[in-house]
């Protein structure tokens, strides 16, 4: 059965830093491009970044770039978001996301992250 | 970035209605379009690819239609599973936008 699992969220102060990682399963996770989707409480969907198979391609959204960074390590067929420079409106559940026929085909459940003094 | 205008953003119905989601994009995005259910505390689940076609073993009560700049998302007879919310998706175009969402609640 494929699965992603998210873990890594929490409480964190106002320019503090918190690094998410995504653990796969039940596919060949370094055959895949990966993304990072967050949704804040009460607001929708926001695309954050993605990552190629092999690391080579590297895109985020305007409103985390330069603050946060994926990565990946396929032996240990995980994703990670380093967050850092952590804002309030950063608050949100964090969601990675796998590339197949179609962009963001198959979701983790998420984590929450809760930035706040 | 590619906006994507969902409607409505909720709506009431009852088993065994028919439930239609629209989602107008500002920009083509061809057939480059997703449609999702999203339950609380669970995993999006990815329902329609490529604006029409049906994702492997999701029941064929769900159906979506359209190209270029207006799609149409429809349970053809809602299950008591179906409560759910619903969204698009636009894969034109990085940033990968997302319409607002559709929650579907109980008559």
């Amino acid at each position: 059965e494929m699965q992603l699992v998210e873990s890594g969220g929490g409480l964190v102060q106002p320019g503090g830093s918190l690094r998410l990682s995504c653990a796969a399963s039940g596919f060949t996770f370094r055959g895949f491009e990966m993304n990072w989707v967050r949704q804040a409480p009460g607001k929708g969907l926001e695309w954050l970044s993605y990552i190629s198979a092999n690391s080579d391609t590297i895109h985020y959204a305007d409103s985390v770039k330069g603050r946060f960074t994926i990565f990946r390590d396929n032996a240990k067929k995980s994703l990670f978001l380093q967050m850092d420079s952590l804002r309030a409106e950063d608050t949100a559940v964090y969601y990675c996301a796998r590339d197949a026929r179609v962009p963001l085909d198959f979701w983790g459940q998420g984590t929450l992250v809760t930035v706040s003094s | 970035d590619i906006q994507m205008t969902q409607s409505p953003s909720s709506l009431s119905a009852s088993v065994g209605d028919r439930v239609t989601i629209t989602c107008q994009a500002n920009h083509d995005i061809r057939n480059y379009l997703n449609w999702y259910q999203h339950k609380p505390g669970e995993a999006p689940k990815l329902l329609i690819y490529d604006a029409s076609v049906l994702e492997a073993g999701v029941p064929s009560r769900f159906t979506g239609s359209g190209s270029g700049t207006d799609f149409t998302f429809t349970i053809s007879s809602l299950q008591p599973e179906d409560f759910a919310t619903y969204f698009c998706q636009q894969y034109d175009n990085l940033p990968y936008t997302f319409g607002q969402g559709t929650k579907v609640n109980i008559k």
